[in-house]
């Protein structure tokens, strides 16, 4: 299975943008690119997901590079709301289904 | 709003006396997933129900079971919970697996005593 690698943590300013990078150097073609975020002792919420493309969406870009080892997520204007554990998640097939093979998160901080 | 039900939000069990948690879901979705996570490491996959086959994970202790009567309701089972049971449980569905629809409800809190 995929595997992903995040830093631990990562500090932001308010107002800015706030790049939280995921190494998955052993994605497989078919194999999706997913962002959750989890916000102290909730439930993880969804963010983005994409296989070799660019996407955006209302709350995030994902940037996955061309040899798709590498993804980047962006929040463009981080506010103290998006504090939070960002997890990068590969979306493999298994069996008749997939699975989500998660990261360790990175810890966002959003400072005033 | 279609969504993901956990209940109860916080349980206090006894160390092993057998307790039950319940997840029920309005979006009709035929995937719905057991989750454990612990403090500060991400979610751990128990189960899943793809309808209403059963999937379970290798390294699922046989203490945690779950039950599916139908579409909408799931539930997990620990006969004998142990100290180290203590965690977030979370419950999650999807249609197929695929899309952006892998929903998470807003987990139960397991404590120990």
């Amino acid at each position: 299975d995929a595997k992903t690698t995040q830093p631990p943590s990562m500090d932001c300013a308010e107002g800015r943008a706030a790049n939280l990078p995921c190494n998955h150097s052993t994605i497989s073609g078919n194999e999706y690119v997913y962002w959750y975020r989890q916000i102290h002792s909730q439930g993880p919420q969804y963010i983005i997901h994409g296989l070799k493309n660019n996407e955006t969406n209302e709350m995030a870009s994902l940037i996955i590079t061309e040899d798709r080892k590498s993804s980047t997520l962006i929040l463009p204007h981080a506010t103290l709301r998006d504090t939070a554990v960002y997890y990068c998640i590969v979306r493999v097939a298994r069996d008749s289904n997939y699975q989500l093979i998660w990261g360790a998160g990175t810890k966002l901080i959003i400072k005033p | 709003d279609a969504m993901v039900i956990q209940n109860p939000r916080y349980q206090v069990t006894q160390f092993g006396k057998p307790v039950t948690l319940s997840c029920s879901q309005t979006l009709n979705h035929n995937v719905m997933y057991w989750y454990q996570q612990k403090s500060s490491q991400a979610p751990k996959l128990l189960f899943h129900y793809y309808d209403k086959d059963f999937n379970n994970e290798a390294d699922t202790p046989d203490n945690f079971q779950s039950r599916r009567p139908n579409t909408s309701f799931c539930f997990l089972d620990i006969r004998s919970p142990g100290l180290g049971d203590a965690a977030m449980y979370l419950c999650a569905t999807s249609q197929n697996g695929r899309g952006s629809g892998y929903t998470f409800g807003s987990g139960t809190r397991l404590t120990v005593v």
